[in-house]
């Protein structure tokens, strides 16, 4: 079964400072990635996803993660960071044809002004 | 308009209680997730319906009871509540079943078991 590591469980920053989370995951088959974000007390929304073809993906709110199948990554970054990012972010996995989608343990991200 | 809604938001009840969390989703998705964060924001599946039909069940006691009327709603009942069920439960939907949809989540149930 596949697994995914959030590699921090805390990042602080400053704002307008760039930020990347870490995200390694494990499988013996053909994967799917996201990146999902919980705001407090709130549930979880998508920012982006990696089903196919190109390695770099863009999502909302200035997000972009780089599927990297040699080192098992799917990193998340911004360059430039907002208050409003504070938030905690969750790398998912999931196989081909699986209905299974793993989680990661969550990176808390602050960002300070 | 709600695209994933579930009621209580909040549910506090005394350890041996059983009590249900409802989830309804106005997407029109085929797939329902019940999933159970707990209090270090570990968010871990617990089942999955697609056209009402149970499609994912996890190692988790059989105190906790999902059911599928139809496939816009995905309930879940609890029997004999303990200390340890005490977490926010999330119900998610995604379009189908097959791991490359978006799942959209609901706000969360926080159940506190006293």
């Amino acid at each position: 079964a596949q697994s995914v590591t959030q590699l921090d469980s805390q990042v602080p920053v400053f704002e307008e400072a760039p930020v990347e989370l870490r995200c390694n995951y494990s499988s013996s088959v053909s994967v799917y990635l996201f990146w999902y974000v919980q705001y407090p007390n709130q549930g979880l929304q998508l920012l982006l996803k990696y089903l196919s073809g190109s390695t770099l993906v863009k999502g909302i709110n200035g997000f972009e993660a780089e599927f990297n199948k040699s080192q098992t990554s799917f990193h998340l970054r911004k360059p430039s960071v907002h208050i409003s990012d504070t938030a905690e972010y969750f790398c998912a996995v999931s196989e081909y044809n699986n209905n299974d989608m793993r989680f990661g343990a969550g990176t808390r991200l602050t960002v300070k002004p | 308009d709600t695209a994933v809604s579930q009621t209580p938001k909040y549910l506090v009840t005394q350890m041996g209680n059983d009590k249900s969390i409802k989830c309804e989703q106005n997407l029109g998705h085929d797939t329902m997730y019940w999933y159970k964060q707990d209090s270090k924001k570990f968010l871990k599946i617990m089942f999955s319906y697609n056209n009402k039909e149970l499609i994912i069940n996890e190692t988790v006691p059989n105190r906790f009871s999902p059911k599928s009327p139809d496939k816009a709603h995905l309930n879940l009942h609890i029997n004999s509540l303990e200390l340890g069920d005490s977490a926010v439960y999330f119900c998610a939907s995604s379009p189908r079943a097959g791991g490359t949809d978006t799942q959209y989540f609901g706000p969360g149930t926080r159940l506190t078991v006293l």
